[in-house]
């Protein structure tokens, strides 16, 4: 069935180093988000890319979808303590209209 | 305006025993999907209900059901709980149809069942 893995699941960067979470889907998705959830909070939307390839950017954040819409990545530069959290990325399966999520990676920064 | 609202925000059940965890999604949405999120773990879809009817659900046993009202609120009833149900349970909700998929989520319901 349909997954998808999100790599690593957990990091651990000192701050100021730059971090970057990769999701992988083993189907081509319709889009791809990017969730975040802080320690004792819910998931908050980030972002939304559409297009084969598309990249954007908020601020140290980069979210790039690939050109094949199988996969994902985010890329943080320079990390601060205040993105410690777990980022997930999900996606919607066009052909059976189910929406899934990844598994998760867990950023820790360490000041 | 208000967020996705979930109630209660704890609850502490025995084995065996029924829950019920509410939702009231973002006014004008008419979907809402429901997640288990076992600690430290991610995020299991459990159903998904748009415009009162139930769309998909995921790989749980039918003990999870629920039920999305007129109001597009919805309730997720789970029945002869296990211990390891315990988890946290969260509400999204969205504008509906297929290409509204941003979601909005709810503070959870913490559920413990002893």
């Amino acid at each position: 069935g349909q997954q998808v893995m999100q790599i690593p699941q957990y990091q651990h960067v000192q701050e100021g180093e730059d971090f970057t979470t990769y999701c992988n889907s083993s189907t081509t998705l319709s889009n791809i988000q990017w969730y975040k959830q802080r320690p004792g909070g819910h998931p908050v939307f980030l972002i939304q890319l559409v297009k084969s390839g598309e990249v954007k950017k908020q601020k140290r954040l980069t979210f790039q979808f690939g050109e094949a819409k199988k996969n994902s990545s985010l890329h943080i530069t320079a990390t601060q303590t205040t993105d410690v959290g777990t980022y997930f990325c999900a996606g919607r399966e066009p052909n059976f209209n189910k929406f899934y999520f990844g598994s998760g990676t867990k950023l820790n920064v360490k000041p | 305006e208000a967020g996705v609202t979930q109630s209660p925000t704890h609850l502490i059940k025995t084995r065996g025993q029924q829950a019920t965890l509410r939702c009231s999604p973002i006014s004008g949405h008419t979907s809402v999907y429901w997640y288990q999120q076992a600690l430290g773990l991610g995020l299991q879809f459990l159903l998904w209900y748009d415009e009162g009817e139930e769309r998909n659900r995921g790989n749980f046993p039918p003990r999870f059901s629920g039920r999305q009202f007129p109001n597009y609120s919805s309730e997720l009833n789970v029945n002869a709980l296990e211990l390891e149900d315990s988890a946290l349970y969260l509400c999204a909700s969205t504008l509906g149809g297929p290409l509204a998929d941003t979601q909005y989520f709810g503070p959870g319901t913490r559920l413990t069942v002893l």
